[in-house]
Order: C-alpha cells, then sequence, then structure tokens
C-alpha cells in the first residue's frame, strides 16, 4: 500500500520554464490537495479538490493550475516557473468524513 | 479571518518534558490537530482533540485545550531524540470547505542527549 505518491522529488528549473508535479494515491481517498512549505511559514494551501471532476483555489493560487485526472491523480502545473515558486510541494489526499490528511513524502522545487 | 500561532523554536534534554503551544482564532473549530514532519518527509497526523473535550492522553502525548484562550498544547513526556521533528498544529474551520486546514508555521523542537 503506497499511500500517497508524488513525482518527481527534486526539480530545478529556470525562470519561464513549465513542469507538471504528479500525485497519485492508492486509499480511495474523495479529497485531494496541494501545499507549499516555505521556511518559517508552515503549509500553504494550493488548490484542492473535494472530488473527481471539482478543484478549487485555496490561500496561494496565483501561478498555477491544477488537473484531477481521475479518482486517484492530481496534478500541479506551473505554466511559467518563477523563483518565488522555490518551495517544496506537498501533496495530500483525504476520506471527505474523515479529519486525517495523508501527506506524500514532498517535491523539493528550485527555480533558478 | 483563521490564523494559527506558534513559536518557532523549542528546545530540551531527553528525559524532559516538551510543551509545544499554540493559539487560534477560529473559535468555530471543531477539530484541532498536531502533525507531525520528520526532516525530508511529509507530514504524519501525530494526535487530534474535539473542540468538546479538555485534554487527551495518547501514551507520552497530552494535548490540553482551553477554548476560553484560544490555546492548544502538546506535551510529550520523556523526549527522546527520535521525537526530534517539526510540529505543526492545525484547525479545521466550521465554514472550511471538505475538512480544509489552516496550519501554523510550525516548531521545531530539538533534542539533546
Amino acid at each position: 500500500n503506497a499511500g500517497v505518491t508524488q513525482t518527481p522529488k527534486f526539480q530545478v528549473l529556470k525562470t519561464g520554464q513549465s513542469m507538471t508535479l504528479q500525485c497519485a494515491q492508492d486509499m480511495n481517498h474523495n479529497s485531494m490537495y496541494w501545499y507549499r512549505q516555505d521556511p518559517g511559514m508552515g503549509l500553504r494551501l494550493i488548490y484542492y479538490s473535494a472530488s473527481e471532476g471539482t478543484t478549487d483555489k485555496g490561500e496561494v493560487p496565483n501561478g498555477y493550475n491544477v488537473s484531477r485526472l481521475n479518482k486517484r491523480e492530481f496534478s500541479l502545473r506551473l505554466e511559467s516557473a518563477a523563483p518565488s515558486q522555490t518551495s517544496v510541494y506537498f501533496c495530500a489526499s483525504k476520506q471527505t468524513e474523515s479529519y486525517e490528511q495523508y501527506f506524500g513524502p514532498g517535491t523539493r522545487l528550485t527555480v533558478t | 479571518g483563521e490564523d494559527v500561532e506558534q513559536s518557532l523554536f523549542l528546545s530540551v534534554r531527553e528525559g524532559d518534558s516538551s510543551v509545544i503551544n499554540c493559539t487560534y482564532t477560529d473559535s468555530s473549530s471543531t477539530y484541532l490537530y498536531w502533525y507531525k514532519q520528520e526532516p525530508g518527509a511529509g507530514l504524519q497526523l501525530l494526535t487530534y482533540i474535539f473542540s468538546n473535550m479538555d485534554m487527551k492522553q495518547d501514551q507520552r502525548l497530552t494535548v490540553l485545550l482551553n477554548k476560553k484562550d484560544k490555546h492548544l498544547s502538546l506535551r510529550i513526556a520523556d523526549t527522546q531524540t527520535g521525537d526530534s521533528a517539526i510540529y505543526f498544529c492545525a484547525e479545521r474551520g466550521y465554514g472550511g470547505s471538505q475538512g480544509n486546514l489552516i496550519f501554523g508555521k510550525g516548531t521545531k523542537l530539538s533534542v539533546k542527549p
């Protein structure tokens, strides 16, 4: 049982490049989330998906797009990366009525 | 708006008790959580407390909730070096969509042998 998996683990981009961060969960969870973690800032919600086919903005959505491809997969896209997007990105999932979010191991992204 | 505040650092000696404090602003929060993040890893749920409880104990962990002061604390008894991690307090607002969590900035606990 893999839980929540994220790819890649590390990525370096140049300013203006694009990339997609992948997230998949095998727990049949309805809700999925993308967070970014910056030093001294805690976790901030970028986008979430309450169920397959729906996505909503979180606290810091600018510069990002998401796709809930199916119930298992939720991807995060940076169309034109900026140095301010250097961060560690976490995907999480949970069942709708549960209180516990399960987190992936994170993707460490550096934009130069 | 919802906000969760924590001190950023705590250092203790092995065997001592650690107390990590948190304040929150949303008085309608129904659940409050403590997550643990070990170096290079994602977050894991450590424990949680419902807002109708004052205290919850789970082995070495004790969670205290003071709703009047909107204060939450996590006490770790007999702290071990393996407890070194970042601890995040989080609240789930009553109006939050689908269980969205508001996290504090995290308290980095350092345990010295």
